[in-house]
């Protein structure tokens, strides 16, 4: 079975610095879609970042950028000059295609709780 | 161009109580989901459909039951609420983006019902 897995319950990083929030995942397909979402306190869920499983470059989307080594099946988030407003719950979620048909279900992690730190 | 809108935003129910969670999208999305949030966790799927008349069971149905009568409604139906059914419950649509080459979801903004 697919799943997602966040090691860190909670995080604390300091104003201006950079942040990696752990995700590995295991699965048997050789196509699927990994994708972190910020949650803040509003209870929102905001999308971030998407990187496709044959991409070959990293994806980056301003300051977040996701550094994907398929090898070892992780998909860390990396969110460069933290900001006050980065304060939330971050979810790395997984396209299933066992539910949802064939654009799939996503499978969430347990979430990391960010904050920063002035 | 709203969106994905979930109805209501907070609800308090009695132990054995009916109610409707409300959802639509404008976008005409095929793809629905319907999710649940427990505190300190991550989404689990419901119910999802792929179009307008097929719906389909997900990872927690129990407790629950939907319809999809038209491409932009789809309810989810408490019977019988109990206390294990409080949460946090997001509704999503899903589409293919053409410009990106990506699957994309959009979420609603939350239903967060107390059962007591």
């Amino acid at each position: 079975a697919q799943k997602i897995t966040q090691t860190q319950p909670g995080m604390f990083v300091q104003e201006k610095e950079a942040v990696t929030l752990d995700c590995t995942y295991d699965t048997s397909d050789q196509s699927y879609g990994l994708f972190w979402y910020k949650q803040p306190s509003s209870g929102e869920m905001i999308f971030l970042i998407y990187q496709g499983s044959y991409d070959e470059q990293n994806a980056t989307e301003g300051r977040y950028s996701l550094n994907f080594q398929k090898a070892r099946k992780s998909a860390n988030l990396v969110i460069s000059a933290s900001q006050l407003g980065d304060s939330a719950m971050y979810f790395c979620a997984m396209r299933e295609v066992s539910y949802g048909g064939s654009q799939g279900n996503l499978i969430f992690g347990k979430g990391t709780k960010l904050s920063v730190k002035p | 161009n709203a969106g994905v809108t979930q109805t209501p935003k907070f609800r308090i129910l009695k132990i054995g109580q009916s109610m409707t969670l409300q959802c639509a999208q404008d976008m005409n999305h095929n793809y629905m989901y319907w999710y649940r949030q427990d505190p300190g966790m991550g989404l689990k799927l419901i119910y999802y459909s792929v179009g307008a008349g097929i719906t389909d069971k997900g990872e927690v149905p129990n407790g629950y039951n939907v319809s999809r009568s038209t491409t932009e409604d789809f309810p989810l139906r408490l019977e019988l609420a109990a206390p294990s059914q409080t949460s946090v419950y997001f509704c999503a649509s899903s589409y293919w983006d053409t410009q990106t080459n990506n699957y994309g979801y959009t979420f609603g903004s939350g239903t967060r019902l107390t059962v007591v």
